[in-house]
């Protein structure tokens, strides 16, 4: 059981750049989330998915979308990376339980654009 | 008022010590309450649910507070492996996604 895994784990863009995330659970989890995470500004939602097919935004979502066609699978795009995008992204599954249920953790992706 | 705040610490204390940390809520409603922990560089893990009547599991005690809308983590004989930040995490309502506090530091030192 590799639980959550994301790629890649490192990352460098320049502006204007796209690129996609990949996170992969294997544990049959029906939620998945994205976050990210700044210095001084903690954990914010991104994106979510309670299910495969369906997507929604979460706290903030400009600039970043997500598609969910397989279960396992949530990625992260970023159409054209701009600096206030450096970050360090988590990607999080979770069973379906009205939110609840403990939340598993990728190790992350830090991502810097210059 | 921010949705979840906590004290950011440093919190310095050495190897056997008692410590508590609080986190307070601004949603009343807020129905599902957590305590996270992340070690340097990786990525956050439960460490407890926090339930009405108080819970504890092993040297760890969660409190709730609801009406004055606050929650509390209490560490007790600390260990040096306890050194970590502890992210308290509540829901706004029943059936919406959960809210990060930013994190307390802790360090406990021999």
């Amino acid at each position: 059981n590799a639980g959550v895994t994301q790629t890649p784990k490192f990352r460098v863009l320049k502006t204007g750049q796209s690129m996609t995330l990949l996170c992969a659970q294997d544990m049959n989890h029906e939620y998945m989330y994205w976050y990210r995470q700044d210095p001084g500004m903690g954990l914010r939602l991104i994106h979510y998915s309670v299910g495969e097919g369906t997507t929604a935004k979460g706290e903030v979502p400009d600039g970043y979308n997500v598609s969910r066609l397989k279960k396992q699978n949530f990625l992260l795009g970023l159409e054209s990376a701009a600096p206030s995008q450096t970050s360090v992204y988590f990607c999080a599954s979770s069973r379906a339980g009205d939110f609840t249920d403990t939340q598993y953790f990728g190790p992350g992706t830090r991502l810097t654009v210059l | 008022r921010k949705e979840v705040e906590q004290d950011p610490g440093p919190f310095n204390v050495p190897e056997g010590a008692t410590v508590a940390f609080n986190c307070t809520y601004s949603n009343s409603a807020s129905q599902s309450f957590f305590w996270y922990r992340q070690d340097c560089r990786k990525e956050p893990k439960l460490l407890m649910s926090v339930y009405s009547s108080g819970n504890e599991d092993g040297r760890f005690t969660a409190q709730l507070n609801r009406a004055s809308q606050y929650i509390s983590l209490l560490i007790r004989d600390s260990k040096l492996s306890d050194s970590a930040t502890y992210l308290c995490v509540v829901n706004r309502q029943a059936g919406t996604a959960l809210i990060f506090g930013k994190g307390t530091t802790l360090s406990v030192s021999s």
